[in-house]
């Protein structure tokens, strides 16, 4: 069974440009979280998507953006690109069976992306 | 407020000799507590996961994890300590009660450093 692949690994963009991270989850999973990976700051989540839609979100501006299309394939899209949005983001995909339901969430390798 | 607390940035254990990673936690109900390793440049690995039952959990690579509710902690063990469980090692926790809200809340992680 494939594991949850984030395509590119790795990315360079200058400031004020802006990017889009793909994450193609485990087949059948159907939540999707993102997370942003920063040495000060550990994991800091930024949201998650279950059925195309949103179901939660972290505390960072709208300059991120996710969605989620209908094979559970998830993007997220950061605008304007800001120094300190130099991190891995991780994404991470479970099979979400319901709120009574409590699954492990299983993570793709990451993108790393610098800004410059 | 969930918070989890990984008190040590980095543990040192020599080979052979059983190794404790520690975490607390709050929450304002029931918690579900969870335990991932990562390894350089990897993604995220699941460990081990306590939901409710037996305090103690068993998990992958020998690893087990004891709930203990009054002390609210959930420190990740293993009897005996090999080179290759050298990683960054994550507690995180979700509150049972939260409904849909499943978004996880994450230690800063602590560096396991296992000598030979």
């Amino acid at each position: 069974k494939a594991g949850v692949t984030q395509t590119p690994r790795y990315l360079i963009k200058t400031r004020g440009q802006q990017v889009t991270l793909s994450c193609s989850p485990i087949s059948g999973h159907r939540s999707v979280s993102w997370y942003q990976q920063t040495p000060g700051q550990g994991l800091q989540f930024l949201f998650e998507y279950f059925s195309e839609t949103q179901r939660n979100k972290g505390n960072f501006p709208g300059r991120f953006s996710g969605r989620q299309f209908s094979n559970s394939r998830s993007e997220m899209n950061v605008s304007t690109l800001e120094l300190g949005d130099s991190a891995l983001y991780l994404c991470a995909s479970s099979v979400a069976t319901g709120t009574g339901g409590v699954t492990e969430a299983f993570f793709g390798q990451g993108t790393r992306l610098t800004v410059v | 407020a969930q918070s989890v607390a990984q008190p040590e940035d980095q543990v040192n254990v020599a080979e052979g000799n059983p190794l404790t990673v520690k975490c607390t936690y709050s929450v304002s109900g029931n918690p579900y507590l969870f335990w991932y390793v990562q390894y350089p440049n990897r993604g995220l690995q699941f460990l081990l996961k306590y939901i409710t039952g037996d305090n103690l959990v068993k998990g992958s690579y020998g690893f087990e994890a004891e709930f203990n509710k009054s002390q609210t902690s959930f420190h990740l063990k293993k009897p005996s300590a090999l080179v290759s469980d050298s990683a960054l090692y994550f507690c995180a926790v979700r509150d049972a009660n939260a409904g849909n809200n499943r978004k996880l809340i994450w230690g800063l992680g602590t560096s396991l450093a296992v000598n030979p």
